[in-house]
């Protein structure tokens, strides 16, 4: 599996746009990108995946340039409700390898 | 529908007793995942289930900790013998199919306590 590496805490304000950027320098060409949030006392929430260029939803957007080696998750106009640890991870759809490597995440606080 | 479930949410045993942690998956969902997760740390890969086989056992921390899963449903992690540093809150996730790419439906958590 890939490694990533992302900051490991983050502030804003609300009403920003919060960008979360990972680098996965070793990523293979089958591998998937994964944002996963987390709140206090509950279990990772799957937000966005994505393979290359741009993918949005309600949620968020998912940057991801050419090379792949890094990925940026975009929140827009952020909430207090945000607060959250988010987790980037990558690996790929089927094969043996089951596991998910989430490592400590960044800790996003958002401030009125 | 009905999510992924763990029971109990909380459980406060003395060490060196034996503890059983349960997790029912949602309908359907082929893969069944366990992690743990200690106080402010990420999250730690245990083990993993395929049907009801385990192809990756690599990580449970030691020989005291034990997993199966019985009609590609329900799932229970065991921990023997328990010590203070198996304290943690212990998550068990669920996909429809087996593979790091594809989304993963989290429980609550189980949080254990070892006094």
């Amino acid at each position: 599996l890939a490694k990533t590496t992302q900051p490991i805490s983050m502030d804003s304000y609300e009403g920003q746009e919060v960008n979360i950027t990972c680098s996965h320098n070793n990523i293979a060409t089958n591998d998937y990108i994964t944002w996963y949030q987390q709140f206090p006392s509950q279990g990772p929430r799957f937000i966005i995946q994505g393979y290359k260029t741009k993918v949005t939803n309600e949620v968020a957007s998912l940057f991801i340039p050419a090379d792949r080696k890094s990925s940026t998750l975009s929140l827009p106009r952020v909430s207090l409700s945000d607060t959250a640890v988010y987790y980037c991870l990558v690996g790929e759809r089927g094969g043996s390898q089951g596991n998910l490597i989430f490592g400590k995440g960044t800790k996003l606080s958002v401030k009125p | 529908g009905a999510g992924v479930s763990q029971s109990p949410s909380n459980k406060v045993t003395e060490k060196g007793k034996d503890v059983e942690l349960r997790c029912d998956p949602i309908s359907g969902h082929t893969a069944l995942y366990w992690y743990r997760q200690s106080l402010g740390q990420g999250l730690e890969f245990l083990i993993y289930f395929q049907g009801n086989s385990a192809p990756d056992k690599s990580g449970l921390p030691s020989d005291r900790f034990s997993a199966e899963r019985t009609g590609g449903s329900v799932s229970t992690l065991t921990i023997q013998r328990t010590q203070q540093e198996d304290s943690a809150v212990y998550l068990c996730a669920s996909s429809l199919v087996q593979g790091t790419a594809y989304e993963q439906y989290f429980g609550p958590g189980t949080r254990l306590t070892v006094t």
